[in-house]
């Protein structure tokens, strides 16, 4: 298995406050990956990294801000939670090519109330 | 954009049926394409992936082809077990994109012995 875990796998917390999950990598792979999945809609991309502080917007990345300051941690910031931010979060790694496979991690069950 | 459309679930089979999940996708130039397969409480791993038209995926029984004159990637197994019910995702990664992958909204199968 992919070395790659996510913390915490759990989090229940209130609208307005400040949440961050982390994504942890031994790979020493390039690219991670930010994704959503709720009911309906499968997997959306929220932001990825390209490398160390190379971060770019995915299709849903409104509410949320990311940061590499590390080959192997990825941060997902939820500056202000919200109800709608409630979801499952899943983080992903890539090598160097779009034919290699993004490796996922276990995923973080966030819940706002 | 590019988008990926799969055929809606739930899909329920008896042990032994034969499988197929549709995937067609909307793309521009040459996508690879790719099936992850989601088990219950866990993170989506690869099942197959094709990188250019006519090529065929496959692994543990199950087969894609990519067909480039219909857009799709449909997926099949011969002879499902009860170990195979888990949640089904197509997905396409266009080239030049960053390794970005686009999914399918998911199916969930169900084999029942």
């Amino acid at each position: 298995d992919a070395g790659i875990t996510q913390s915490p796998r759990h989090k229940v917390t209130e609208t307005g406050t400040p949440v961050t999950l982390r994504c942890h990598q031994t790979e020493n792979h390039r690219y991670m990956y930010w994704y959503r999945q709720d009911p309906g809609h499968g997997l959306r991309l929220i932001h990825y990294s390209y490398g160390v502080k190379d971060t770019d917007k995915g299709e849903v990345s409104d509410g949320y801000s990311v940061s590499r300051s590390k080959t192997e941690d990825f941060l997902l910031t939820l500056e202000s939670a919200t109800s709608s931010q409630t979801s499952v979060y899943f983080c992903a790694i890539s090598a160097s090519s779009g034919i290699d496979e993004q490796f996922f991690g276990p995923g973080t069950r966030l819940t706002v109330l | 954009g590019d988008s990926v459309t799969q055929m809606e679930g739930p899909v329920t089979l008896s042990e032994e049926a034969f499988l197929t999940i549709n995937c067609t996708y909307t793309a521009t130039g040459y996508p690879s394409l790719f099936w992850y397969v989601q088990y219950p409480g866990e993170g989506l791993q690869l099942l197959l992936k094709a990188t250019k038209a006519d090529d065929k995926g496959s692994n543990k029984g199950f087969e894609a082809t990519y067909r480039k004159e219909t857009t799709s990637f449909h997926l099949e197994k011969g002879s499902v077990q009860v170990s195979d019910s888990a949640v089904y995702f197509c997905a396409l990664s266009p080239p030049r994109s960053n390794y970005k992958l686009t999914f399918g909204k998911g199916t969930l199968l169900t084999v029942n012995p």
